[in-house]
């Protein structure tokens, strides 16, 4: 069974950058026709992709965050990673990490909660 | 930009009832179309993808039906545990993809 874990600060100052990273387990990560996937959920916005990584590591951004998000993968580690600079309070959420899907099964994480805030 | 509005907002209903939830794309998006369930304090759940395939493990009360840019989802009886947040997604610019509002339904 495939499984995600999000893991990383649930506290970050305003101004300063958002890291989290999930870990994959179950499944590889560079098994083809995989996405990697980030989602977002706040009240004010409701669910908000973020970005996606594919299995050959070539990377999607939502256009209203591609300025200040990063997403990278580490094989090795079966793990990948979520950036996001220059964060306001309108960056507080609930951060997902998924591989959505269809036929070949849709899982996500947990999530886990990041507040900006001083 | 497409976007997806979902209606109603809120449907109240019992259970044995069924339920009927609609998701408008502004533009044609094919069949293109998933619907998630979420509950309290839970990642959403796949239900319903390619707008009438129904997901590993969901029960035969969900279906999924339409294409282009109306889409309903509809339990066919309800039962306790499915009362929870509803959303629909679009998928026709894969990876990227784009989720409704929501429906909330609530035991009336």
């Amino acid at each position: 069974q495939v499984q995600l874990l999000e893991s990383g600060p649930g506290l970050v100052k305003p101004s300063e950058s958002l890291s989290l990273t999930c870990t994959v387990s179950g499944d590889s990560m560079t098994t083809p026709s995989y996405y990697w996937g980030w989602i977002r959920q706040s009240p004010g916005r409701g669910l908000e992709w973020i970005g996606s990584i594919s299995f050959r590591g070539t990377t999607y951004y939502n256009p209203s965050l591609k300025s200040r998000v990063t997403i990278s993968f580490d094989t090795s580690k079966n793990q990948f990673s979520l950036g996001l600079t220059s964060v306001t309070a309108t960056d507080t959420a609930v951060y997902f990490c998924a591989r959505p899907g269809g036929s070949l099964g849709d899982y996500w994480g947990r999530g886990t909660l990041v507040t900006v805030s001083s | 930009e497409i976007v997806l509005t979902q209606s109603p907002v809120t449907l109240s209903l019992s259970p044995g009832e069924r339920a009927t939830l609609s998701c408008r794309a502004s533009q044609s998006v094919s069949t293109y179309l998933a619907w998630y369930q979420q509950k309290p304090g839970q990642a959403p759940r796949l239900l319903i993808y390619n707008a009438s395939n129904r997901a590993t493990g969901i029960p035969a009360r969900f279906s999924g039906s339409g294409s282009g840019t109306d889409f309903t989802l509809t339990i066919s009886s309800l039962e306790p545990e499915d009362f929870a947040v509803y959303y629909c997604q679009l998928r026709s610019n894969w990876p990227s993809i784009t989720f409704g509002q929501g429906t909330r339904l609530e035991i009336k």
